[in-house]
């Protein structure tokens, strides 16, 4: 079993729906929790980076993180066609870029 | 644009050859990663560099060694390829050696036949 589960969809969602994204963990040592965007042919951009549990909000983008249930969420709001992208969740205990363990995506489409 | 340049985009050899990708990272880091992203293992950090100097390894095959120069580009060397290693191959730098965030390149897709 894989430390990090992502159901890689592909999710294919309406201009202007709300997207909800989500990841379980295994590794209760995680701290650091992350979700990168990666368009095609391009490399991963980070989006939102959370530390521990609780909520983070950037514009249309809210990430969740539940350390007790080992469950972290993306929440898009208003979702647009330029939203299209696969979504990497990632984390790691020590926050260090180098530790990272990510997710094998979400592949999401926001059709006009 | 990330500001970090990978060459070559794409990369067609046989297998049991050897090839060299390189990494210019952005102006300013001294860090700098390697990640492969294949379909069945996803994004796997594979080593890094800070300052010219082996930071961290991953999960990186005996077949594969990666230096930082002076002027700290990095190159990866992958030998002995094997159809297996068939990839998207991703650098990333960041400032300092702990860094949070990485700003990756567009990758070098390789393709072993």
């Amino acid at each position: 079993q894989k430390e990090v589960e992502q159901d890689p969809g592909p999710l294919s969602v309406p201009e202007g729906a709300i997207v909800s994204l989500n990841c379980t963990y295994s590794n209760s040592a995680f701290q650091y929790f992350m979700w990168y965007r990666q368009y095609s042919r391009k490399g991963p951009e980070l989006l939102m980076y959370t530390y521990s549990s609780g909520n983070k909000e950037d514009g249309r983008f809210t990430a969740q993180v539940d350390k007790s249930s080992k469950y972290i969420s993306l929440f898009i709001r208003d979702s647009q066609p330029s939203d299209s992208a696969t979504y990497l969740c990632a984390m790691s205990a020590s926050g260090s870029a180098r530790q990272l363990t990510f997710g094998s995506g979400t592949q999401l489409t926001v059709l006009p | 644009d990330s500001g970090v340049t990978q060459t070559p985009k794409h990369l067609i050899t046989a297998t049991g050859q050897r090839v060299t990708l390189r990494c210019s990272p952005r102006s300013g880091d001294l860090s700098v990663y390697w990640y492969q992203q294949s379909l069945d293992q996803g994004l796997q950090f594979l080593i890094q560099y800070y300052n010219g100097e082996e930071r961290a390894k991953g999960n990186i095959l005996e077949r594969f060694s990666a230096q930082q120069f002076p002027d700290l580009h990095s190159e990866l060397n992958l030998s002995s390829l094997e159809l297996g290693d068939s990839a998207l191959y991703f650098c990333a730098s960041s400032a300092g050696p702990g860094d949070t965030e990485a700003f990756f390149g567009q990758g070098t897709r390789l393709t072993v036949v």
